[in-house]
């Protein structure tokens, strides 16, 4: 099973701030790595597949990348909306595992 | 528009069965993958469960091996996932999401979830 290690766990910031999480895989993964955004009580959303690409929708402030087994989530310029717990997910192979979680606070 | 809605939570005591199912609309259970996740209270996510695109193989989370199976009936486009020996420890909301492709991928479509309370 392929362990995802996601840091910080918390993260306090301000609005405008440029907010930077991190996910390092246990093994390689190739570019098969996923971020979602979940705020209380409601289902994740896909913000990132494929390690760097967009979903559709997404705004551009959220971007991913990768440097060898280690991924990351940036957020530029925080607005409001983002304050949430954020995932990291690999789909390398079965099972498929994801990150503890970022939770991103005020 | 996709959508997946989830139905069959609720309590139950340990040691007993419950079944979920899962309905989609907008999409065709014929041309995509639906999965089952898992989210305990206050933790993170947890993959539990699919059947492959042709219905052929099905995978499963170490933690359900062996005590939940997953099916589909897909000339109503609903995917269950039946759970048996029932520990406190599945106490959790139940999600179903919709692969982005074949083979271990993304979700990029999720259901509302539905709660599983597993209790005496």
């Amino acid at each position: 099973e392929i362990q995802m290690t996601q840091s910080p766990s918390t993260l306090s910031a301000s609005v405008g701030d440029r907010v930077t999480i991190t996910c390092r895989a246990s093994q390689s993964i190739s570019s098969w790595l996923a971020w979602y955004q979940q705020k209380p009580g409601k289902a994740p959303k896909l913000l990132i597949y494929k390690a760097s690409k967009l979903e559709s929708g997404v705004p551009s402030r959220f971007s991913g990348s990768q440097s060898g087994t280690e991924f990351t989530l940036t957020i530029n310029s925080l607005h409001p909306d983002d304050f949430a717990t954020f995932y990291c997910q690999h789909y390398n192979s079965y099972p498929l595992t994801f990150g503890g979680g970022t939770k991103v606070e005020i | 528009q996709m959508q997946l809605v989830e139905s069959g939570g609720g309590v139950v005591q340990p040691g007993k069965s419950l079944r979920l199912s899962c309905t989609a609309s907008g999409f065709s259970f014929n041309n995509f993958v639906v999965h089952w996740l898992r989210q305990a209270p206050g933790k993170g996510l947890e993959w539990v469960a699919v059947m492959s695109y042709d219905g052929d193989s099905k995978f499963y989370g170490d933690s359900v091996k062996g005590r939940f199976s997953v099916s589909r009936e897909t000339s109503n486009n609903t995917l269950f996932l039946q759970m048996n020996s029932l520990t406190t420890e599945d106490t959790a909301v139940y999600f179903c999401a919709k692969s982005g492709g074949v083979g271990p991928n993304f979700f990029d479509t999720w259901g509302q979830g539905t709660l599983v309370t597993v209790s005496s």
